[in-house]
């Protein structure tokens, strides 16, 4: 069975600060898909990254970089310079790849992140 | 053009009532999923379909939930004699192709109220 575990459920930070959304999983396969998601209050989910499990080159995009580290089972989400548009609930997920890859996504409970200006 | 468009964006029905969730998915769209996300959790996997049939329906809870999709577009989740506990924000998920990854598209969502 598939778990996706978010140990930090709410996180404050001031405007400009560093912070990392911890992500850790389990699964059985040894082909899988890893995604973040942002959440603002308008409920909307919103695409972030998708890594497979092939892939662990580390990712930047911006004031967001992505850190895949297979050997702990970890896919950690790190915003620099946060800003108050940051603040959102991000949600990690993963999905076997043969289910279609982006079919059937187990999700974790969330980070709620609050950025003070 | 438009996103994945769910409709009513909140519903408050009394329990034992039956109710009905429509999700109008991104033209062309032909893989459509069914989200349920109760109060501080994450979302939870209903039910995929690709085209008209539904390819994996592992999720839907009991026999209560029932999902169609009858012309490959526009998809209803049905949910019969609701209960308290089926308060939810239910979301619908689209996607381009079919077995080759792309991302899914995803509603803002119907808010689901059991009184």
């Amino acid at each position: 069975a598939q778990k996706v575990t978010q140990a930090q459920t709410e996180i404050s930070v001031v405007e400009k600060e560093d912070v990392t959304l911890d992500c850790v999983y389990e699964t059985r396969d040894t082909t899988y898909y890893l995604f973040w998601y942002k959440q603002p209050p308008s409920g909307e989910l919103v695409f972030l990254i998708r890594r497979n499990s092939f892939d662990e080159q580390n990712e930047i995009s911006g004031r967001y970089s992505w850190n895949f580290q297979k050997s702990t089972s970890s896919f950690n989400f790190t915003i620099t310079a946060s800003q108050v548009v940051d603040s959102a609930v991000y949600f990690c997920a993963l999905s076997e790849a043969l289910s279609g890859a982006n079919s059937k996504l187990t999700f974790g409970k969330g980070i709620t992140l609050s950025v003070r200006p | 053009g438009a996103g994945v468009s769910q409709t009513p964006s909140n519903k408050v029905t009394e329990k034992g009532k039956y109710v009905e969730l429509r999700c109008d998915p991104i033209s062309g769209h032909t893989a459509l999923y069914w989200y349920r996300q109760s109060l501080g959790q994450g979302p939870e996997f209903l039910i995929y379909f690709q085209g008209t049939g539904a390819a994996d329906d592992s999720g839907l809870p009991n026999d209560r939930f029932f999902a169609v999709r009858p012309e490959g577009s526009v998809s209803t989740l049905k949910i019969q004699r609701t209960e308290r506990g089926d308060s939810a924000v239910y979301l619908c998920a689209s996607s381009p192709n079919r077995g080759v990854y792309t991302e899914a598209f995803f509603g803002q969502g119907t808010r689901l109220t059991v009184v």
